[in-house]
């Protein structure tokens, strides 16, 4: 009974090159949210996907980020030309459905460092 | 002003001792409320569901309260192994995002 699974668990990138990170919800989860938690501050609410929708990302930057969740295979968050900045962790959750009362389940995250 | 809000602590607390975190939301359509713990370098778990009537889990007790918009979490007889940051989160319910307080952080004591 696998949790949310999400890898790399680090990724280190140089200024300008191209985050992937990807994240495998729970089985029986359809819903998807990514969270950042830069280095002491809280966690932050990027976006949240269904398969093949965006729900809401009232939370991603406008420029360089955008997440996906295809029918098939895993969410990606994609972070074009990264900057220092991005280094944080990135966390990513699911839930079996979509009403408040569910509960969000965390992966143990992708931590990115930009050089 | 923060939509959630927490005292950062740190709470230094010896074992075996009672301590209470409290946490503010600024939203009143807020709809369900969490407590989640939160390890040096590791990713959120659900400590529990907070609701209006109360729940309790064992030493951990979490309570609602709607007309001031907090809620609370109590640890009775604390462990070592309690050490740890724990984070109130509140979900609008209007497209499912939780929104975090920046976290309490408690270190028990030997």
């Amino acid at each position: 009974n696998a949790g949310v699974m999400q890898n790399p668990r680090h990724l280190v990138r140089r200024r300008g090159q191209e985050a992937r990170l990807r994240c495998s919800p729970m089985k029986g989860h359809s819903h998807v949210y990514w969270y950042r938690q830069l280095p002491e501050e809280g966690l932050k609410f990027m976006v949240y996907l269904q398969k093949e929708n965006i729900i809401d990302e009232s939370g991603m930057p406008k420029e360089r980020f955008s997440a996906e969740f295809p029918k098939e295979g895993p969410s990606i968050l994609r972070i074009q030309q990264v900057v220092r900045g991005d280094s944080a962790a990135y966390f990513c959750a699911s839930s079996p459905a979509g009403g408040p009362e569910n509960i969000q389940y965390f992966g143990a995250g992708t931590r990115l460092s930009v050089l | 002003r923060k939509e959630v809000e927490q005292d950062p602590g740190p709470f230094n607390v010896p074992e075996g001792a009672t301590v209470a975190f409290n946490c503010t939301y600024s939203n009143s359509a807020s709809q369900s409320f969490f407590w989640y713990r939160q390890d040096c370098r590791k990713e959120p778990k659900l400590l529990m569901s907070v609701y209006s009537s109360g729940n309790e889990d064992g030493r951990f007790t979490a309570q609602l309260n709607r007309a001031s918009q907090y809620i609370s979490l109590l640890i009775r007889d604390s462990k070592l192994s309690d050490s740890a940051t724990y984070l109130c989160a509140v979900n609008r319910g209007a497209t499912n995002k939780l929104i975090f307080g920046t976290g309490t952080l408690l270190a028990v004591q030997p």
